[in-house]
């Protein structure tokens, strides 16, 4: 079946610590997205991409690095200049289609918590 | 300015009945869409339902309806015959113009009582 995936489910930072968040898609979708939910909240989006090797910042990048090396994969680093990471991670696929009805995907999110 | 206002953080319906959720938006692009999620307890979106600016009829899929007000730049979510599986946070979100990215609101907790 087609989806995202996002791993792992739950992951645990230490005080300056950088850490990866996976996320992999087999939509075939040339855009990508990363969000950050706090309890209670809605997305913010931190990163997205249009296109191998490219990204753009969204409304929080800071603290957060993105690489888009394959069309399948959009890893998230949550850098030790992230002061506040306690957070959902969710990541979001979609086509490449301007004023398109077609939604956003989402994987099953990543919860990071600070040891 | 917030680009999406979802003004009731969470309501409580009888099972059975109907539930309506809530969405208002801020936009001076003409052509735009409206998307409506779904994320249980267990952290995942799904999709619901979508309205484009220029549709001429309110959106259905199911249970769910759209009542779209354009000029009044609403987009309220109708949950029909709610179901306790109903129960979970629901997100208005838009997307605007060509661009690709999604305005979220804060969302809304539905708890459906048996």
């Amino acid at each position: 079946d087609g989806g995202i995936t996002q791993s792992p489910k739950y992951l645990f930072r230490k005080e300056g610590q950088n850490v990866t968040l996976s996320c992999e898609q087999n939509l075939n979708h040339d855009a990508m997205y990363w969000y950050r939910q706090d309890p209670g909240q809605g997305l913010r989006l931190i990163y997205y991409s249009q296109i191998v090797n490219d990204f753009q910042k969204g409304d929080i990048a800071e603290g957060y690095s993105v690489s888009r090396e394959k069309k399948e994969s959009f890893p998230l680093t949550v850098t030790s200049a992230q002061k506040n990471p306690t957070a959902f991670y969710l990541c979001a696929s979609s086509m490449l289609q301007s004023y398109s009805n077609q939604p956003q995907h989402f994987g099953d999110g990543t919860r990071l918590s600070i040891l | 300015a917030q680009k999406i206002t979802q003004t009731q953080p969470g309501m409580f319906v009888q099972e059975k009945e109907a539930v309506t959720l809530d969405c208002t938006y801020d936009t001076s692009d003409p052509s735009y869409g409206l998307f409506w999620y779904k994320q249980p307890s267990s952290g995942e979106m799904i999709f619901l339902i979508y309205q484009g600016s220029y549709d001429q009829q309110n959106a259905t899929e199911g249970r769910y309806s759209l009542n779209f007000q354009k000029a009044r730049k609403s987009a309220n979510l109708v949950i029909s015959a709610s179901q306790l599986g109903d129960s979970a946070m629901y997100f208005c979100a838009m997307r605007e113009g060509g661009d690709y990215k999604l305005s979220f609101g804060a969302g809304t907790t539905v708890t459906v009582r048996a």
